[in-house]
């Protein structure tokens, strides 16, 4: 199975901050990671596909770079609703699997 | 609108077995492969079993391999998921969610049901 890992775990930032998230894979995965967004309760939104097209209707402050086993999710500039936890998710290859979360909060 | 429904969720003890379901609206159903992502209280997110437009090809995480059957109708525009043998680590939120793209077996999840509790506890 391919392994995913995020850094940092959790991050706290003020309004307009850029924030930078770090997903990795165990193995190359190409451009086949997606990016979601959960707030507490709620069920995941996709954000990002295939590393970096941005979803229709997702604010253009969202973006994702990378290719092989590093990639990025930036948000350029933080809003009190980014509040959330954030995953990355390969489609590579089955099983598909998640990276842990980075939670996000305002300091 | 594009929705996903879930329902079926509950309480069962050790051993038992519930069926999910999960309807969809707004959308092509017989089009897009389907899956079911689930997430334990306070942990992340697992994908759990994925079923293709025809259901030729279906794929099942190895933890509910061999417990867990999945299946659509694709005249009601429905998924569901056989759950036996239940277990306490079973206990999560159930999700329902479409690909994004048409026809393709791996593929993003873009639409997502609002999750279902599955509680296993006797």
């Amino acid at each position: 199975d391919i392994q995913m890992t995020q850094s940092p775990s959790s991050l706290s930032a003020s309004v307009g901050d850029r924030v930078t998230i770090t997903c990795q894979a165990s193995q190359d995965i190409s451009h086949y990671l997606n990016w979601y967004q959960q707030k507490p309760g709620k069920a995941p939104k996709l954000l990002i596909y295939d590393a970096s097209n941005l979803e229709t209707g997702v604010p253009s402050r969202f973006s994702g770079s990378g290719s092989g086993t590093d990639f990025t999710f930036t948000i350029s500039s933080l809003q009190p609703e980014d509040i959330a936890t954030y995953y990355c998710q390969q489609f590579e290859d089955l099983p598909f699997t998640f990276g842990p979360g980075t939670k996000v909060d305002i300091k | 609108e594009v929705q996903l429904v879930e329902s079926g969720g509950g309480l069962v003890k050790p051993g038992g077995s519930l069926r999910l379901s999960c309807a969809a609206s707004g959308f092509t159903f017989r089009s897009y492969c389907m899956n079911w992502v689930r997430q334990a209280p306070g942990k992340g997110l697992e994908w759990v079993s994925s079923i293709s437009t025809d259901s030729t090809y279906i794929y099942y995480a190895d933890s509910v391999k061999g417990r867990f059957t999945i299946s659509r109708d694709n005249a009601k525009n429905s998924l569901s998921l056989q759950m036996n043998s239940l277990r306490a680590e079973d206990t999560a939120v159930y999700y329902c969610a479409k690909h994004l793209r048409r026809n393709t077996v791996e593929d993003a999840f873009d639409i997502w049901g609002q999750g279902t509790m599955v509680t296993v506890s006797s």
